[in-house]
């Protein structure tokens, strides 16, 4: 079975430090990666995704994130966090060896952008 | 381009009432569309998916069901509401395949759903 740990439910920053959030997967086979973003009562939003091409994934608004096969980590990083940043972040993990996409997510980490 | 739409927005409902939420899909055809919910400070559970017209799977019990009565409409109901059925539902859709939108999945903007 696959899953997801996302470490530390809320993450603070100050603006313009470094974003890092960090996920761990777990998977028999290998995985779809992705990473989301939910603002407040807002759906999710695909921020990158991981299918097995560059290990070093660029996302949309600044964000990028790198498959660690040996660490079994695909973590999210931007390198100088703006206030506008300030939302859920989901990691979540798929395959297509049953031919069919289901997400397995994490618990979520809240980013906290401070001025 | 393709477009979800989820509605309504937002729902108050009593206890024991019965629910009704849809979801669209536009821009493409074929689609595997999935509700998931999300209970407050916890992830998302994925409750159904459906690979095709009248092709429903469960992936937890519960006192909820899910129709699709058209390629592109995916509908959650109950028949009688519980307190623990409060949440926030969020529909969403993919498509099996190489390119940018392959393998993805795309979430509508989601309902809340307040049972009192």
């Amino acid at each position: 079975a696959q899953s997801v740990t996302q470490l530390g439910s809320h993450v603070s920053v100050s603006e313009g430090a470094l974003v890092l959030l960090r996920c761990n997967y777990s998977s028999s086979v290998p995985p779809y990666l992705f990473w989301y973003v939910q603002y407040p009562n807002q759906g999710l939003q695909l921020l990158l995704k991981y299918t097995s091409a560059a290990t070093l994934v660029k996302g949309i608004n600044g964000f990028e994130a790198e498959f660690k096969k040996s660490e079994t980590s695909f973590h999210l990083t931007k390198p100088s966090a703006h206030m506008s940043d300030a939302a859920e972040y989901f990691c979540a993990v798929s395959s297509a060896n049953t031919g069919f996409q289901k997400l397995v997510f994490g618990t979520g980490t809240r980013l906290l952008v401070s001025p | 381009s393709q477009t979800i739409h989820q509605w309504p927005a937002t729902l108050v409902q009593p206890v024991g009432s019965p629910l009704s939420l849809e979801c669209t899909v536009e821009g493409t055809s074929n689609p595997n569309l999935y509700w998931y919910r999300q209970a407050a400070g916890r992830g998302l559970q994925l409750l159904f998916y459906s690979v095709g017209i009248g092709q429903i799977s469960s992936e937890v019990p519960q006192n909820l069901s899910a129709s699709r009565p058209q390629d592109r409409q995916f509908i959650l109901s109950s028949k009688k509401l519980l307190l623990s059925d409060s949440g926030f539902y969020l529909c969403a859709w993919s498509v099996l395949g190489w390119g940018d939108s392959g393998n993805t999945i795309y979430f509508g903007e989601g309902s809340w759903l307040t049972v009192v």
